[in-house]
């Protein structure tokens, strides 16, 4: 039982190029979420899966999209990446059952956009 | 005003010190609230749940007060082990999970 793996751990970037951050979990929850985290800011949501087959914009959204390919894995692309795109993600799932609500993190992806 | 507020600290407390961190939020329709806990360059994990009449966890005690929109979380007899960022987390509506920037707690012998 891996919990959420993410791939890669670190990526450096120029601006423009495209990349694609890969996300699973083996836990068989339904909910997935990308997250960014930059310094003083926390962790702020890009976005995130309620279910296979949907997906919903956080706070965060522009420059990035996302695939829900299956109930396992849940991909964020950078078309074009920026500067201001350099930061570390993170995904998660989350398991909601009666009075448990929890979300599992994966260890993170280390972004730099030059 | 951030949804979500908490002091940056950081807190420089002895070993054995009791600490106590609050954060506030805005939105009076905020369901559920969590503590977090994220070590340097590592992913945040659940520390616990805040419900409504409070709750404790071994040296860990989270408190809610709706009226004024703050939960606590409180650490007694504190360990060197218990230096970490503690972030502060709000389910407004159903999915979406609103995390506090930290507060910081180192804790020196």
């Amino acid at each position: 039982n891996a919990g959420v793996t993410q791939t890669p751990k670190f990526q450096v970037l120029k601006t423009g190029q495209s990349m694609t951050l890969q996300c699973a979990q083996d836990m068989n929850h339904n909910s997935m979420y990308w997250y960014r985290q930059d310094p003083g800011m926390g962790l702020r949501l890009i976005y995130y899966s309620a279910s296979e087959g949907t997906t919903d914009k956080g706070e965060v959204p522009n420059g990035y999209n996302v695939s829900r390919l299956n109930k396992r894995e849940f991909s964020l692309r950078l078309e074009s990446a920026a500067p201001s795109q350099t930061s570390v993600y993170f995904c998660a799932s989350r398991r909601t059952s009666g009075a448990t609500d929890t979300q599992y993190f994966g260890p993170g992806t280390r972004l730099t956009v030059l | 005003r951030k949804e979500v507020e908490q002091d940056p600290g950081p807190f420089n407390v002895p070993e054995g010190a009791t600490v106590a961190f609050n954060c506030t939020y805005s939105n009076s329709a905020s369901q559920s609230f969590f503590w977090y806990r994220q070590d340097c360059r590592k992913e945040p994990k659940l520390l616990m749940s805040v419900y409504s009449s409070g709750n404790e966890d071994g040296r860990f005690t989270a408190q809610l007060n709706r009226a004024s929109q703050y939960i606590s979380l409180l650490i007694r007899d504190s360990k060197l082990s218990d230096s970490a960022t503690y972030l502060c987390v709000v389910n407004l509506l159903g999915n979406k999970l609103v995390f506090g920037a930290g507060t910081i707690l180192r804790v020196k012998s």
